[in-house]
C-alpha cells in the first residue's frame, strides 16, 4: 500500500512569513495526526483528527497554527506568522479505524517536512 | 498524564553484541506501550507494542521488548546488533486527555543507537 505522503520535504522561510504543509494519509485511515519534532526531542502532538473532526488540539498554538482536514482525507497545517522556534520537522501520521477507541492503534508516519525559520 | 522516559540520550554497542534501549513509564491503569524507530531523514516506523498478555513482545527486524510491571519498564532488546540498526528509537505510551477526550500517542525524547562495526 502507498505510504503517508507529505510535501514539501524542506522549506526555508524568514520569521513572520507563512508556510503550509500538506499530508495525504493512507487510504482508509480515519485518524490523522500532526506532530512537531524539534531537534533532539521526541515528537509532540499538535492536532489529531478523526475523519474530518478535531479530536485533540490542546497543544496547537492557535494564535499562529491552524490545520484542517476537509472531506476527511488529506490535511493541511499552516503557520502564520512563523517564529524562529517553529524550526522543526513536521510529521504527519495516520492510523486505521478500529483501535483508536482503545489507544492500541499503530501509527504510520510520513517522511516529514523540515522547516527552517531564519 | 501518562508519560515515558528514556534515560539515555545515546547507546553505543559493537556489532554482534546484544543491545538494550531503556524505557520507563508512568501510567495509571493498564499501560499500552510502543516502540518506534526513526532512520535518518525518514518518518518513524512501528517496531512493536505491548497491550496485554506475554511480557516478552517480539517485533520487526529481530527486536523484542520486555514489559516489567514491578520496575515500570519496557526495555527494547536485540540479541545481536547490526550496523544497520543505528537509528533513533522512541518509546511511546497511550495517554488520555486533550480537548476531545481521547487516547493520544505520547512519545519519549528518543535514544540514539550507534552500532560500531
Amino acid at each position: 500500500e502507498a505510504g503517508v505522503a507529505q510535501s514539501p520535504r524542506y522549506k526555508i522561510i524568514e520569521k513572520r512569513q507563512s508556510v503550509a504543509f500538506w499530508c495525504n494519509p493512507i487510504s482508509g485511515h480515519a485518524t490523522l495526526y500532526w506532530y512537531q519534532q524539534i531537534l533532539g526531542q521526541g515528537p509532540k502532538l499538535l492536532i489529531q483528527f478523526q475523519n474530518n473532526g478535531v479530536v485533540d488540539d490542546s497543544q496547537l498554538p492557535k494564535d499562529r497554527f491552524s490545520a484542517e482536514r476537509l472531506k476527511g482525507v488529506d490535511s493541511t497545517l499552516k503557520i502564520q506568522p512563523a517564529k524562529l522556534e517553529d524550526s522543526a520537522v513536521y510529521l504527519c501520521a495516520s492510523s486505521p479505524p478500529g483501535q483508536q477507541s482503545s489507544g492500541a492503534n499503530v501509527l504510520t508516519f510520513g517522511a516529514g517536512s523540515r522547516l527552517t525559520v531564519l | 498524564a501518562q508519560s515515558v522516559a528514556q534515560p539515555e540520550d545515546q547507546v553505543n554497542v559493537a556489532e554482534g553484541n546484544p543491545l538494550t534501549v531503556k524505557c520507563t513509564y508512568s501510567v495509571s491503569g493498564n499501560p499500552y506501550l510502543f516502540w518506534y524507530v526513526q532512520y535518518p531523514n525518514r518518518g518513524l516506523q512501528f517496531l512493536l507494542k505491548y497491550i496485554t498478555g506475554d511480557n516478552l513482545v517480539k517485533g520487526s527486524y529481530g527486536f523484542e521488548a520486555e514489559f516489567n510491571k514491578s520496575q515500570t519498564s519496557f526495555h527494547l532488546k536485540k540479541p545481536s546488533a547490526l550496523v544497520s540498526d543505528s537509528a533513533l528509537y522512541f518509546c511511546a505510551v497511550r495517554d488520555w486527555g486533550g480537548s476531545g477526550g481521547s487516547y493520544i500517542p505520547t512519545f519519549g525524547r528518543g535514544t540514539s543507537l550507534i552500532v560500531h562495526p
